[in-house]
């Protein structure tokens, strides 16, 4: 079955800390996403992935980067963690088109 | 732009009574709309409840149905029975058939809750 893994759950960060978010696939799919949801908001996506090696924005990418060194792995890193990016933080994976997207659990991020 | 509005929750029902969550869209960047509902259930990451990719069709899945209307760019999520273990957040989006990125467009999301 289709598995998107992410790491950690929760995360307690501090201001202008770094932050990583991990995410493994093992769909074998070449497109990856990262959302984040805020209460009375949508999933709004941040970056996202064709393939190992590629990263391209999304719609809200400012003050986040991501990093796919491989088809199973895709990280999104907070380089200085605002109080503004307290959310809830989805990966997910999938085909392209209108293929459907398999989501990881989330990670909730609080920054102090 | 592209948009996605839905019933703002929480939303509860009663067991074994009909249910309806509301969906409505604007694509004015999306050549070839199609249309999903996510449903996320607790502590686990959203899954795909059901999708429409033609406009005029219905999906239907674990007794949820929705029709992708094109003249009122509505989407509504409907259900004649519900049942407790349908408590859950649903989400609406929608996504461009015409481009290999898969991007969708979420909603708000609505939270269900079902009185035992």
């Amino acid at each position: 079955e289709a598995a998107v893994t992410q790491s950690p759950r929760n995360k307690v960060a501090v201001t202008g800390g770094k932050v990583t978010l991990s995410c493994n696939q093992t769909n074998n799919h070449n497109n990856m996403y990262w959302y984040r949801q805020d209460t009375g908001h949508g999933l709004r996506l941040i970056h996202y992935s064709y393939g190992a090696g590629s990263t391209e924005k999304g719609d809200i990418p400012d003050g986040y980067k991501a990093s796919r060194p491989s088809q199973e792995n895709f990280s999104l890193i907070l380089e200085l963690a605002t109080p503004s990016q307290t959310s809830v933080y989805f990966c997910a994976s999938g085909a392209g088109a209108a293929n459907t997207l398999y989501f990881g659990a989330g990670t909730r991020l609080s920054v102090l | 732009g592209d948009s996605v509005t839905q019933t703002e929750g929480p939303v509860t029902v009663s067991e074994s009574e009909s249910l309806i969550i509301n969906c409505t869209y604007s694509a004015t960047s999306i050549a070839y709309p199609n249309l999903f509902w996510y449903v996320r259930y607790p502590g686990e990451g959203l899954q795909l409840l059901l999708k429409v990719i033609t406009a005029g069709q219905k999906g239907s899945s674990r007794g949820f149905e929705a029709t992708y209307n094109k003249e009122t760019t509505s989407f509504h999520l409907q259900k004649a029975s519900v049942q407790e273990s349908d408590s859950a957040v649903y989400y609406c989006a929608l996504g461009d058939f015409d481009y290999n990125q898969g991007k969708l467009i979420f909603g708000q999301g609505t939270k269900l809750s079902i009185k035992p």
